[in-house]
């Protein structure tokens, strides 16, 4: 079973900042939050990961809160291309085995 | 960042024949190879773990005997579907997990084969 709750799905303004939410209370001390996207009838892509700190790169800010029980994936401004199915998955520094929930299906429009 | 193939991309085949898609980490060698399944509308599914040089581990439920898979070398991985059947019509995804620095390791996937079983 996965160990995230998100959202059924979400949508978005072009342009706008979209924040997508994950609860996982049951996270464990050494498990990382990672996020992938799928576009339809392709692989998912990696996105961003963060352990406690709040994390940046090209695609994405992550932030966790402090407790470490939830997190929130932002994409600063969203275009038409973002528009795709978010997962959030916990998993070690050596990966293993990804447990993939049902994910976020953002919506980004005109 | 690191390119995972597939091939091929989609495949249509009758019913009792046996297919195989192949799975390749382009420029890097991969430890450890996974292999999914997805059905419409539903999340990926992970059918089994493949190690270089060992035998697969397989999750509850996916018949060994059925799809079998081989990691010959460190960039392929080869799942057969034997004797397919229209129920195992699916995207079939693969991923490669190579290690990065300071001790993580990194997944990648493949962009997918879409098997339609007549």
């Amino acid at each position: 079973d996965a160990k995230t709750t998100q959202p059924t799905s979400m949508d978005c303004a072009e342009g706008r900042a979209a924040n997508l939410p994950c609860n996982h209370s049951t996270i464990s001390g050494n498990e990382y939050v990672y996020w992938y996207r799928q576009i339809h009838s392709q692989g998912p892509q990696y996105i961003i990961h963060g352990l406690k700190n709040n994390e940046t790169n090209e695609m994405a800010s992550l932030i966790i809160t402090e407790d470490r029980k939830s997190s929130t994936l932002i994409l600063p401004h969203a275009t038409l291309r973002d528009t795709a199915v978010y997962y959030c998955i916990l998993g070690g520094t050596s990966y293993g085995k990804l447990t993939f929930g049902q994910g976020t299906i953002l919506t980004v429009h005109p | 960042g690191a390119v995972v193939s597939q091939h091929p991309s989609r495949v249509i085949c009758k019913s009792g024949t046996s297919v195989k898609i192949e799975c390749r980490s382009l420029d890097f060698q991969a430890t450890t190879m996974f292999w999914y399944r997805q059905f419409p509308k539903q999340s990926l599914m992970l059918m089994a773990t493949s190690n270089e040089g060992s035998k697969a581990t397989y999750e509850q439920g996916v018949e060994k005997d059925k799809f079998l898979i081989n990691h010959a070398s460190l960039t392929l991985s080869t799942l057969t579907v034997t004797s397919a059947h229209p129920e195992d019509s699916s995207f079939y995804i693969c991923s490669a997990e190579t290690f990065l620095g300071g001790g993580q390791n990194e997944q990648f996937f493949g962009p997918g084969t879409r098997l339609t079983v007549l």
